[in-house]
């Protein structure tokens, strides 16, 4: 089976920095994505890991370690609009992901 | 830009009823997914589909099954819709073979069965 553990919520101000972690326990493992989700909106695309290591898509970053089996999304320089619901993935083939319980962030002024 | 458009936003149906979700995307992808949401679950899937005709169960597929007799729309059907199907529906789709992680959701079907 598999398992993604994420935290519930996190509250931050404005232009901090907050870390959302990712384990997952899963085999066929192919690499790990992140989805953001606003109240009654889709689930949008953030990012992909397909290898270790950091990727870097403006504000946003997510890293993996395939050892660990582990990865986290950053969110910098945070902004209002980043109060979401985040989301890790895991692919385990031709894009079927298995999604994590999700991640509230509120950010506060 | 990928448009997945969901027949209903909103349905109310009574227990018993069969209840069908429409799916329909205009990008040619072929991999088609059926997801439900409710809250601190997260998404799960229910039934997926890599080309026409296609389908596999994914990881909560009792009670529902699915149809694609087109390449372009996937449907969700409740054969006899109970109380615990009352979530929100997701539909998703990407392009095959390509493992870049990347799905494409609809804006959803919230269903109520009473």
């Amino acid at each position: 089976g598999q398992s993604l553990e994420q935290p519930s919520e996190v509250t931050a101000v404005e232009g901090a920095i907050v870390q959302i972690n990712c384990t997952y326990q899963t085999s066929g493992f192919y690499g790990l994505s992140w989805y953001q989700q606003h109240d009654g909106g889709a689930p949008t695309f953030l990012s992909y890991n397909g290898l270790d290591g950091l990727e870097e898509t403006g504000r946003f970053s997510s890293f993996l370690s395939r050892s660990d089996s582990y990865g986290y999304l950053l969110l910098q320089e945070l902004q209002m609009k980043d109060s979401a619901s985040y989301f890790c993935a895991d692919l385990v083939g031709n894009n079927r992901l298995a999604f994590g319980k999700g991640n509230q962030v509120v950010v506060i002024p | 830009d990928v448009k997945v458009t969901q027949s209903s936003r909103y349905l109310v149906k009574r227990t018993g009823e069969k209840v069908f979700l429409e799916c329909v995307q205009d990008m040619d992808h072929e991999n088609m997914f059926w997801y439900r949401q409710d809250p601190g679950l997260g998404l799960r899937l229910i039934y997926f589909s890599y080309d026409v005709k296609m389908k596999e169960k994914g990881d909560i597929p009792e009670g529902y099954s699915v149809s694609r007799e087109k390449k372009e729309r996937f449907s969700l059907i409740l054969e006899s819709a109970s109380t615990n199907q009352t979530s929100m529906y997701l539909c998703a789709t990407s392009s095959g073979g390509d493992y870049t992680g990347e799905l494409f959701f609809g804006e959803g079907s919230r269903l109520t069965v009473l």
